[in-house]
């Protein structure tokens, strides 16, 4: 059970967009439909913002968007707001309930 | 409005144990998959242990296997997470969490901090 690849940082000026990709294997996100996405902010709970690879809990800006091609889900910020600066997390299911977690991505907004 | 408080945390030696617990409210505790996740400081969240809705089911990560246990009382409305065997690298702040009916975690606990540390 290795910990998902995700990119360390990235960054983007307010209304751009921004994509966080997560890389698995063939026995978690190529394997199954369940991806999902959280926000952490400094000190606060995580937030669930994508469930099964590309939906959306309702209360949740649709400028979030997820997807997944193989072994990679991507997490996709558009109009990217001062507000969505902070760490996001993705988790696959890895089989009969086991789960992993992302190395976790830290956004900026420039 | 969901509420998920935990409590039990603290600091215990190397190879002592601690017993976590979590209180529910705001929803039908029975009805849902819960689960526990850390978060070392500074570091990303890891995924501990997940229990069944009537508690016969249960999953870990490798490294706890055989030394944690997860437990929940549906009566009242609290989910447990037994430590035993505690080492350096299980130092982390530990959050319950629901699964709630969209395959997420849906709910969290602002979490207990566990120090293991001589």
């Amino acid at each position: 059970q290795s910990a998902l690849t995700q990119p360390r940082s990235v960054s983007g000026s307010p209304g751009q967009s921004v994509t966080i990709s997560c890389t698995g294997t063939s026995s978690d996100v190529g394997a199954y439909n369940y991806v999902s996405w959280y926000q952490q902010h400094p000190d606060k709970a995580p937030q669930l913002m994508i469930y099964e690879v590309s939906k959306r809990p309702s209360g949740v800006p649709n400028r979030f968007s997820g997807s997944k091609s193989g072994n990679t889900a991507s997490l996709t910020i558009s109009g990217l707001q001062a507000e969505d600066e902070a760490d996001y997390y993705c988790c696959s299911n890895a089989g009969s309930h086991i789960y992993v977690f992302g190395t976790g991505t830290k956004v900026t907004v420039l | 409005e969901v509420q998920l408080v935990e409590s039990g945390g603290g600091l215990v030696q190397p190879g002592g144990s601690l017993r976590l617990s979590c209180a529910a409210s705001g929803f039908t505790f029975s009805s849902y998959w819960m689960g526990w996740v850390r978060q070392a400081p500074g570091k990303g969240l890891e995924w501990v242990a997940n229990i069944a809705p009537g508690g016969s089911d249960k999953y870990y990560v490798g490294s706890v296997k055989g030394r944690f246990t997860i437990s929940r009382d549906n009566a009242e409305n609290s989910l447990y997470l037994q430590m035993n065997s505690l080492r350096g690298e299980d130092s982390a702040i530990y959050s319950c969490a629901r699964w709630g009916v969209t395959a997420g975690l849906d709910s969290w606990g602002q979490g207990t901090l566990v120090t293991v540390s001589s």
